[in-house]
């Protein structure tokens, strides 16, 4: 099993749409997680932090289910600017932080 | 303020050939991460640095590769004889205050190898 997974996609949706994504982990000691999103061929920049309790930020809500071991991130009205790639990150012990292969969001007009 | 910097930004070179990849952290930073990117494999971690010292290296596919950080500026990940296999692009990363913060990644070397 990945330490790390998440549907590829991609997520086709029209502008103003709600879309959620879901990531698994397997490492049930795992204390730090973080939703980071790549645009085309550039490089990873964080998006938020995934707290214990849920965050929001803007339009963005990010959940952590321990229980469960997933984190998810809400996106509510979608942008054509959000189009990218999404990389759910996990610690992982002594390997630092494990990133997930991505889950691509296309936003369309 | 200067992210972190990557040299070259591409790369094509032959199979055999010897490649080094440079890499200057934010300044401050004393954390230091080499990942690969390949649409089959995702984003993997090689190795990373604190201090300037290796901590886990266990990501480095073999012995043809190898990286060093003689000093907090700056580090290398070089690649001796390449192959096909290893066409990616190599991002280097830093942070500060542990390898579970934020990390800021550059731009990121495209490496081909023919």
């Amino acid at each position: 099993r990945k330490e790390v997974e998440q549907d590829p996609g991609p997520f086709n949706v029209p502008e103003g749409a709600t879309v959620a994504f879901n990531c698994t982990y397997s490492n049930s000691a795992s204390q730090s997680f973080f939703w980071y999103r790549q645009d085309c061929r550039k490089e990873p920049k964080l998006l938020m932090s995934v707290y214990s309790s849920g965050n929001e930020d803007g339009r963005f809500t990010a959940q952590l289910n321990r229980a469960s071991q997933y984190i998810s991130l809400l996106i509510r009205d979608s942008k054509l600017s959000d189009s990218a790639t999404y990389l759910c990150v996990v610690s992982t012990g002594r390997r630092a932080l494990t990133f997930g292969s991505g889950t691509r969001l296309q936003v369309q007009p | 303020d200067a992210g972190v910097i990557q040299s070259p930004r591409h790369e094509v070179t032959e199979m055999g050939q010897e490649v080094t990849l440079r890499c200057k952290p934010i300044s401050g930073h004393d954390y230091l991460f080499w990942y690969r990117q390949t649409m089959m494999r995702g984003l993997e971690l090689l190795i990373y640095f604190n201090n300037n010292v290796p901590i886990d290296d266990s990501g480095m596919p073999e012995d043809r590769f190898s990286a060093k950080m003689p000093n907090a500026s700056f580090s290398t990940l070089k690649i001796q004889p390449s192959e096909p296999r290893d066409s990616a692009v190599y991002f280097c990363a830093s942070s500060l205050g542990g390898p579970y913060n934020e990390q800021f990644f550059g731009p990121g070397t495209r490496l081909t190898v023919l």
